[in-house]
């Protein structure tokens, strides 16, 4: 499965609402009915921080600003003010079909 | 709170081995699958293996098959990644981490491994 996000960099307005595709090569519901669609934030220098599981749901401590769309092979995330510590790069990632887990290729998200 | 510390990273000489190490805390280690995810330099995340909580299972990237060995000893908390017949382009940042909801959930800090003679 190959994720195809957009766009690669996205230039932000403080405050200003901001969204990033994530398309998959195949439907991404699995034998099960679930669909395993994540987004990461890579803030500079930082480890990986997953946002958003199961294409929908907040992890614990994340901003409700942030918020997860989609079905089938097209996904959002979506920011809906952007702040200052938002800046970094963001990844989706799925585990639908896998192994292998596959993740696109990243945005980076700049004001 | 759960915390993942990856260590054993370094400098190694391409067609050499070495072993990284996870040791975790904050959680119940022997009941999660863990990952190791890495990151080239200024590159993307690449996923490269997973274990069960309990070992039975190992998954891993078709670049690193037949060349690495993920393990995990759930009586010292602690994750390894056995790296043999290493590439300059095996060089990133590796990540640990733990699984949730099918995705990696938290993450290490991440120990570097450059491949460089």
């Amino acid at each position: 499965v190959v994720l195809t996000q957009s766009p690669l960099y996205l230039p932000v307005t403080l405050g200003q609402p901001a969204s990033i595709s994530c398309r998959s090569s195949q439907g991404l519901v699995n034998i099960n009915g679930n669909t395993y669609l994540s987004w990461f934030q890579q803030r500079p220098g930082q480890s990986p921080r997953r946002l958003i599981y199961r294409v929908s749901n907040r992890d614990s401590g994340v901003p409700d600003r942030f918020s997860g769309s989609g079905s089938g092979t097209d996904f959002t995330l979506k920011i809906s003010r952007v702040e200052a510590e938002d800046v970094g790069i963001y990844y989706c990632l799925q585990g639908s079909h896998s192994p292998p887990w596959t993740f696109g290729q990243g945005t980076r998200v700049d004001i | 709170q759960v915390q993942l510390m990856e260590s054993g990273g370094g400098v190694v000489q391409p067609g050499r081995s070495l072993r990284l190490s996870c040791e975790a805390s904050g959680f119940t280690f022997s009941s999660y699958s863990i990952y190791w995810v890495r990151q080239a330099p200024g590159m993307g995340l690449e996923w490269v293996a997973v274990i069960s909580y309990d070992g039975s299972n190992k998954f891993y990237a078709d670049s690193v098959k037949g060349r690495f060995t993920i393990s995990r000893d759930n009586s010292k908390n602690t994750l390894y990644l056995h790296m043999n017949s290493l590439r300059p382009e095996d060089t990133a940042v590796y990540y640990c981490a733990k699984d949730e909801n099918s995705s990696p959930q938290y993450w290490g800090h991440g120990t570097l491994v450059i491949v460089s003679s």
